[in-house]
């Protein structure tokens, strides 16, 4: 059972556009929800990441939005760039040894 | 952010022998070690809990006896692939931290 549903499984954006990557979750237990950015050959790094009790989070060009009632929670680029193009996952976590990633998402910024 | 440092990046071994990649926590001392595998293109696969001091807790279907895990130190878990074959060539990753701050993996080919 896929814990967190991440889509879409693959983004194609051009630079200086917007690029939207979403994820649900069912369990409301969840406490802490990160996005890791990860390039080939490479471990994933922490990009940002959001507790249940705020709705919005804005770290330079990320944000993420929570929507508590929905479920649902998405991570936005603004102004995308080609070195954005890398794979994202979402995650979910109760505590550290319950910790549920997403699928991921493949994001190519076309110059 | 924490760092996370692996020992090797990758690593070529025959099948049946043993090899044994390092997860170390450089500025910071991590009780509690993750261990994922990711194939190409998937998302990541918890193996393993390693706690400090204690045995690891492996997820449903990971083998114990193939995946030795030992976390000797607050800085430092070892994951040995035993008895290696070609179906465990995959990419292996360490985190440590209830942010999951990643080690950069450690490819492993078996041949």
């Amino acid at each position: 059972q896929q814990q967190v549903k991440q889509s879409p499984q693959s983004l194609i954006v051009q630079k200086g556009g917007i690029s939207i990557i979403n994820c649900a979750y069912e369990n409301t237990a969840f406490d802490y929800f990160p996005w890791y950015q990860q390039f080939p050959g490479k471990g994933p790094a922490l990009l940002i990441a959001i507790r249940p009790d705020v709705s919005e989070k804005k770290e330079g060009r990320f944000t993420i939005s929570f929507n508590k009632s929905a479920k649902q929670f998405s991570l936005h680029i603004m102004d995308s760039q080609p070195g954005d193009s890398a794979t994202y996952f979402c995650a979910a976590s109760i505590r550290p040894n319950q910790f549920y990633f997403g699928t991921g998402t493949s994001l190519t910024v076309i110059p | 952010g924490a760092v996370v440092s692996q020992h090797p990046s990758w690593v070529i071994c025959k099948s049946g022998t043993s090899v044994k990649i390092e997860c170390r926590s450089l500025d910071f001392q991590a009780t509690t070690m993750f261990w994922y595998r990711q194939f190409p293109k998937q998302s990541l696969m918890l193996m393993a809990t390693s706690n400090e001091g204690s045995k690891a807790t492996y997820e449903q279907g990971v083998e114990k006896d193939k995946f030795l895990i030992n976390h000797a130190s607050l800085t430092l878990s070892t994951l040995t692939v035993t008895s290696a074959h070609p179906e465990d060539s995959s990419f292996y990753i360490c985190s440590a931290t209830r942010e999951q701050y990643f080690g950069p993996g450690t490819r492993l080919t078996v041949t």
